[in-house]
């Protein structure tokens, strides 16, 4: 079935610098990549999303690339402020109508 | 997602016991789902809705059950066959339920067996 890694489980970054969470998966026929955020506490929001007609996609100090023939896809947080401390959950379509998410990188600014 | 809600926030439960969670939303949502979040294992979906008075099993639904009578809402029963019940549950709901839509989620209920 489907399967989607994500790594690493645990992130801690210095504020300022660059964060970066990978997901690989097994199955090909996915088309779409979404990103969540889950603030302590607070349910689980989109905050990028990607389709696999495209190789990166920007907005702000979020991004996230895709590489289909590798079968991975990486959120990519720069300048990274305290706010950004949450658990980020990766997910994939794999064309059965739902999603599967990834376990989860929680990820620590250090001031 | 201020138009998803779930109740109760915290709910108890004593061994062999069923409980219902209840999931609402205003959103004109056609598609719900409910997911069960553990540590360290990201969030598993339970069951899932694209239109009324149809559901469909996700990838552990044994020991649960839901129904869909209504657009707005669609509760989850844990039964007492589900063996490990204490977690955090999610409901999510999206416009059309195919899978590239956004799924906006609920509060969450925190299920704790006693």
């Amino acid at each position: 079935g489907e399967n989607v890694e994500q790594h690493p489980s645990t992130l801690s970054v210095q504020e300022g610098d660059s964060a970066v969470i990978k997901c690989t998966y097994s199955d090909s026929a996915s088309n779409y990549f979404p990103w969540y955020k889950q603030e302590l506490g607070k349910r689980p929001q989109l905050i990028i999303d990607i389709r696999s007609n495209v190789g990166e996609k920007k907005d702000q100090r979020i991004a996230v690339t895709l590489n289909k023939t590798a079968k991975h896809f990486s959120l990519h947080i720069t300048e990274t402020q305290p706010e950004d401390s949450a658990v980020y959950f990766c997910a994939g379509d794999f064309g059965n109508e739902k999603l599967t998410f990834g376990t989860g990188t929680r990820l620590t600014i250090i001031p | 997602d201020g138009g998803i809600t779930q109740s109760p926030k915290y709910l108890f439960r004593k061994e062999g016991q069923n409980v219902t969670l209840s999931c609402e939303q205003n959103l004109n949502h056609d598609a719900m789902y409910w997911y069960r979040q553990d540590p360290g294992q990201g969030l598993r979906l339970i069951y899932y809705s694209q239109i009324v008075n149809d559901f469909q099993k996700g990838d552990i639904a044994e020991g649960y059950s839901v129904s869909r009578e209504k657009k707005e809402s669609f509760p989850l029963t844990v039964t007492s066959a589900q063996k490990n019940p204490t977690a955090f549950y999610l409901c999510a709901s999206s416009v059309d339920g195919i899978s590239t839509d956004t799924q906006y989620f609920g509060p969450g209920t925190r299920l704790t067996v006693l």
